[in-house]
């Protein structure tokens, strides 16, 4: 079983609609909780983190943790044709001497306009 | 300011061929590291180096070697590739190795190995 669970869509939009990512993970020792966008041929950037669980909003974009059900969901707002893009979940924790950071597979999202 | 910058962007190799593959950042962040992105498998890490200095194996380092002579520097070699390298790289660097350090990535080198 992977530590990290992500459907690698694609999900196509249409412009405005309210966008809903979804993770789920296996191992309680994850502590941060991070998204990444990937544009396609390049590098991912990071979106945003939260590090307990409960709502982090940002503009347009929302994260999500309940821990205790290892889900994590990112939720996007009036999404756009810019958001086009994989979205990338992150869960992070200590592993010996480094930060390990577990990605998803990513889903690929399209919105239309 | 350029952030992080990898070359090649792209290149065809033989099997059997030795290549480093060059990553260098100009954040002076301590920590670098070395993905490779399979689709279907997403981000692995392959090395990590948590300051100049020093380097760690990351999940699939079977096959890389790193060194991290200074801080702006961390280059990836492959000594003799195998197909199964065939992949995209990405170089990333962190402020630090601490939790919830953001990680900056560079553009990604593809790689195929024939």
């Amino acid at each position: 079983q992977k530590e990290v669970e992500q459907d690698p869509g694609p999900l196509s939009v249409p412009e405005g609609a309210i966008v809903s990512l979804n993770c789920t993970y296996s191992n309680s020792a994850f502590q941060y909780f991070m998204w990444y966008r990937q544009y396609s041929r390049k590098g991912p950037e990071l979106l945003m983190y939260t590090y307990s669980s409960g709502n982090k909003e940002d503009g347009r974009f929302t994260a999500q943790v309940d821990k205790s059900s290892k889900y994590i969901s990112l939720f996007i707002r009036d999404s756009q044709p810019s958001d086009s893009a994989t979205y990338l979940c992150a869960p992070t924790r200590r592993s010996g001497g480094y930060q390990k950071v577990t990605f998803g597979i990513g889903t690929k999202l399209q919105v239309i306009p | 300011i350029a952030g992080i910058t990898q070359a090649p962007t792209s290149q065809i190799l033989a099997a059997g061929r030795r290549m480093t593959l060059r990553c260098t950042q100009d954040m002076r962040h301590n920590a670098m590291y070395w993905y490779r992105q399979d689709l279907g498998l997403g981000l692995r890490l392959i090395h990590y180096s948590n300051t100049a200095g020093t380097t760690g194996k990351g999940e699939v380092p079977d096959g890389y070697s790193v060194s991290r002579a200074n801080t702006d520097d961390f280059p990836l070699t492959l000594a003799s590739a195998v197909p199964s390298q065939t992949s995209v790289y990405f170089c990333a660097s962190s402020p630090g190795q601490g939790l919830g350090n953001e990680q900056f990535f560079g553009p990604g080198t593809r790689l195929t190995v024939l």
